[in-house]
């Protein structure tokens, strides 16, 4: 398995509290990126990053944030969490130094994210 | 809009049976295509990417199919086992250098 962390695995919090999201990679590898997974929506792009302090933002970028100052961690922040955010958000990152079209993506195995 | 379709949402087949699921994609001009399973509350697994150059990618009791013309990917699962239970979802880079995912197929084997 490549080697990416993602913190907390679960989380509860209530509407209009910050939440930041961890993904730390071991691999060295340039790209990273965050999605969240929906039923009936499959997995949305939400910002991805193609280097330090290189970010752009995914299909559903509103409401979130993104921070990379070193290459092993991507945050993903919630400014002020909304219940449409609860979701399942995963990290994923490339396993080459090509964007992920071009390289398998290898993900993290989730945060479970519940917003009351 | 570009679209990945996986249909159905859902299959069910005995043990030993060969099986076939299937992606559709709304626009032929691909970088190329990839396979992930995922299992219940875990990560997806990358299982083939197929470029957008070839027909098909093997390992081994899977086979990834590309046909662009047709909009059309498959996977086949040869002799299928329980183990292979998971939900399985295929994701198009439609040369924009980010994927887009279909919503699976949960894939079931009956022992």
């Amino acid at each position: 398995d490549a080697g990416i962390t993602q913190s907390p695995r679960h989380k509860v919090t209530e509407t209009g509290t910050p939440v930041t999201l961890r993904c730390h990679q071991t691999e060295n590898h340039r790209y990273m990126y965050w999605y969240r997974q929906d039923p009936g929506h499959g997995l949305r792009l939400i910002h991805y990053s193609y280097g330090v302090k290189d970010t752009d933002k995914g299909e559903v970028s509103d409401g979130y944030s993104v921070s990379r100052s070193k290459t092993e961690d991507f945050l993903l922040t919630l400014e002020s969490a909304t219940s449409s955010q609860t979701s399942v958000y995963f990290c994923a990152i490339s396993s080459g130094t090509n964007p992920p079209g071009r390289s398998p993506l290898h993900f993290g195995n989730g945060t479970r994210l519940t917003v009351t | 809009k570009q679209e990945v379709t996986q249909i159905p949402a859902a299959l069910s087949v005995p043990e030993g049976e060969n099986l076939v699921l299937n992606c559709s994609f709304t626009d032929s001009a691909i970088y190329n295509l990839q396979w992930f399973r995922q299992d219940p509350g875990k990560g997806l697994t990358s299982l083939l990417l197929i470029q957008s150059s070839q027909r098909e990618q093997t390992s081994g009791r899977l086979n990834a199919s590309l046909d662009k013309s047709s909009g059309r990917s498959t996977l086949y699962i040869a002799a299928s086992q329980p183990g292979d239970s998971a939900t399985y979802l295929c994701a198009v880079d439609f040369g924009n250098e980010k994927l887009t995912f279909g919503t699976g197929t949960r894939l079931t084997i009956i022992p």
